[in-house]
């Protein structure tokens, strides 16, 4: 099956730093989407990218599906950014089915 | 309006009991599943229902069966529960064979076998 690799595993910032999470894929896909898990356990729709730009306030995306990767930028990131961030894509020859990355755990400080 | 509903939030209950879990969405979806996330907060596909009809079963132990009564609902009832049931179920929709797939997930279901 597709594999989904995401890094860096952890991130720690401080309130206001920006930061960038990468998602690769191994094989094309129809659907990426992102997602943050808040410290609630609540899955929340980021975006939705199987390729090109995106951009929500100070969230943007980019996927190049070509080389198989996609970006997260998160700038001047406020508590309220931490939890954790998913990457999942699917392709339509699996049934629709996300196969989701091991996520990036990002803490925020004051 | 909530679009994805799952009850119960919280569910608490010893080995060997039969339990089930409910989910509903109101997006107008035709397509429904159940992911499971693990402790080490890996998510994973277990079942997908397109129009009241499966279409994905993953390696689930069949102590695990779906029922959707509707392309609205899809339900989730387990048998015989054990240790390793103890998980985070997702509900999610999404439309099908469109351009833009996007599935949306539930609030989860937090399972705790004792």
């Amino acid at each position: 099956g597709i594999q989904v690799e995401q890094s860096p595993p952890d991130l720690i910032l401080q309130e206001g730093a920006n930061s960038t999470l990468r998602c690769n894929f191994s094989d094309s896909v129809n659907n990426l989407q992102w997602f943050h898990q808040n410290p609630w356990g609540q899955l929340i729709n980021l975006f939705y990218i199987p390729s090109g730009t995106k951009q929500n306030g100070r969230l943007s995306a980019t996927t190049v599906a070509t080389e198989r990767y996609s970006l997260l930028y998160i700038s001047s990131s406020q508590t309220t950014d931490s939890g954790v961030y998913f990457c999942a894509v699917n392709r339509k020859t699996s049934g629709s089915r996300l196969t989701f990355g091991e996520g990036t755990q990002l803490t925020v400080n004051p | 309006d909530t679009a994805v509903s799952q009850t119960p939030k919280y569910l608490v209950t010893q080995m060997g009991n039969d339990k089930s879990i409910k989910c509903e969405q109101n997006l107008g979806h035709d397509t429904m599943y159940w992911y499971k996330q693990d402790s080490k907060k890996f998510l994973k596909i277990m079942f997908s229902y397109n129009n009241k009809e499966l279409i994905i079963n993953e390696t689930v132990p069949n102590r695990f069966s779906p029922k959707s009564p509707d392309k609205a609902h899809l339900n989730l009832h387990i048998n015989s529960l054990e240790l390793g049931d103890s998980a985070v179920y997702f509900c999610a929709s999404s439309a099908w064979d469109t351009t833009t797939d996007t599935q949306y997930f539930g609030p989860g279901t937090r399972l705790t076998v004792l």
